[in-house]
């Protein structure tokens, strides 16, 4: 296993439009976590998962976001509706338990 | 919201030197974690420091932490360029695994 992997690297999507990002966590990994980050800044919390429960969500997360890990393994972070201030770029990490968290090489939102 | 603060924001060093950074931050911790980023890429954990832990070392990084003044000092000595990147540090709250990240601070590191 090579580590958290997301997809796609980048996206860039017009305003209004739903864009959905993948996250594949380390497979023996039980906690995945999102989250935002923007220019010049460090990353904020959006939600997190152990297993494929959703156990913790940030005011970040409006009702345009959601968030799923269906089968506790890979998660998907949807955004409905884009405007451009969700331009940003978005990070997954994983961690086993309370351990260290490890994370993806992020997805780059553009919304023009 | 923001938890911990780095500082300075940015700093710029010739290589061999060594390199501080010091992270404060506002309420009571598990742990703080430091971390690196290459711009534009994702976060590389560097190294954890638990809350009943004064000081870590891990290769050229020697990581403090004070609880009584809530603040810690990531230290990188014999500096290298590939060292460039912008550190984080980040808190651990009471809550399970809800970490807090700083803005970070800006190293360069010049041939």
């Amino acid at each position: 296993d090579t580590g958290v992997s997301q997809d796609p690297r980048h996206k860039i999507t017009k305003r209004g439009q739903n864009v959905t990002f993948r996250c594949d966590p380390i497979s023996e990994h039980n906690r995945l976590y999102w989250y935002r980050q923007t220019l010049g800044q460090g990353p904020e919390f959006l939600t997190y998962f152990q297993n494929e429960a959703q156990l913790e969500k940030s005011r970040l997360l409006s009702d345009r976001f959601s968030a799923e890990r269906p089968k506790g393994s890979f998660s998907t972070l949807e955004i409905q509706r884009t405007e451009q201030g969700d331009s940003a770029m978005y990070l997954c990490a994983s961690s086993y338990g309370a351990d260290t968290q490890y994370f993806g090489p992020g997805t780059r939102l553009t919304v023009l | 919201s923001q938890q911990g603060e780095e500082d300075p924001q940015a700093l710029s060093i010739q290589e061999g030197e060594n390199a501080t950074m010091n992270c404060s931050y506002k309420t009571s911790i598990n742990n703080l974690q430091w971390y690196r980023q290459n711009s534009g890429r994702g976060l590389v954990h560097l190294i954890l420091i638990r809350s009943n832990e004064r000081e870590k070392h891990s290769g050229r990084l020697r990581v403090t932490l004070d609880t009584s003044k809530k603040s810690s000092s990531l230290l990188i000595t014999a500096s290298r360029a590939a060292d460039t990147a912008s550190y984080f540090c980040a808190t651990e709250l009471g809550r399970v695994n809800d970490m807090r990240f700083g803005a970070g601070t800006r190293l360069t590191v010049k041939p």
